[in-house]
């Protein structure tokens, strides 16, 4: 059971906007912010978001953003490359840790 | 340009011993925390641990407290993950990670397989 919860698999089509959503409580989320990586084909991780903050050589197209204690990852202008799975992380003061989220498979149709 | 790069690929047996290592460039390696995060074949992402190699401050998350040891040498800038005794569980892909409360920069990834 994962402290941050993701959303199993997400689906879009070329063009279209998704969002990816990762919720936890007041003692991750709700206090810190969120690093949003992307993993093609079980390949090495990659950041392309942390806090509201868009890593160099990342597209625009992607954004995030957070409410309350779920934090949200935007991609707008859905690429094929795009396909991959998505993990979330923060750091979570009640178990002094860095937490994950379970991760979310987006699938481009 | 910040990068991590990882030992190769080991196979080990079990009961074996195993030091992994990830050297950082392009950064001031002492300034930043640098973490191991492991991903079981199939599996998602869970976070070890963290050093911060300027003064060898040390946090484990609670799954891995006494099962490995992270320690760093900062005059080469790098950072290791090691085990005492490996069980066939231990068998995963492990990644460094520039990190705290989130992770910046990635390293490669080392496959750790154990087989007898």
């Amino acid at each position: 059971q994962s402290a941050l919860t993701q959303e199993a698999s997400v689906s879009g089509t070329v063009g279209q906007k998704v969002t990816l959503s990762c919720t936890g409580n007041s003692n991750n989320i709700g206090s810190y912010a969120v690093g949003w990586y992307q993993q093609i084909s079980h390949g090495a991780p990659k950041t392309v978001m942390f806090g509201n903050s868009l890593p160099s050589g990342i597209p625009d197209r992607f954004s995030g953003s957070k409410s309350g204690t779920t934090a949200s990852l935007t991609i707008s202008g859905l690429q094929p490359e795009d396909e991959a799975d998505y993990y979330c992380s923060t750091w979570d003061y009640s178990l002094s840790a860095q937490v994950f989220g379970g991760g979310t498979k987006l699938t481009v149709l | 340009e910040v990068q991590l790069v990882q030992s190769g690929a080991e196979v080990k047996k079990p009961g074996e011993s195993l030091k992994i290592s990830c050297k950082g460039s392009g950064y001031s390696f002492t300034s930043y925390w640098i973490g191991w995060v492991r991903q079981m074949p199939g599996k998602g992402l869970e976070w070890m641990g963290i050093i911060y190699p300027g003064d060898s401050d040390t946090r484990y998350s609670p799954s891995f407290q006494g099962q490995v040891t992270i320690s760093a040498d900062k005059s080469i800038s790098t950072a290791y993950l090691q085990w005492s005794s490996l069980k066939a569980s231990d068998t995963a892909m492990y990644y460094c990670a520039r990190s705290y409360y989130y992770v910046d920069c990635w390293g490669q990834g080392t496959l750790v397989t154990v087989s007898s």
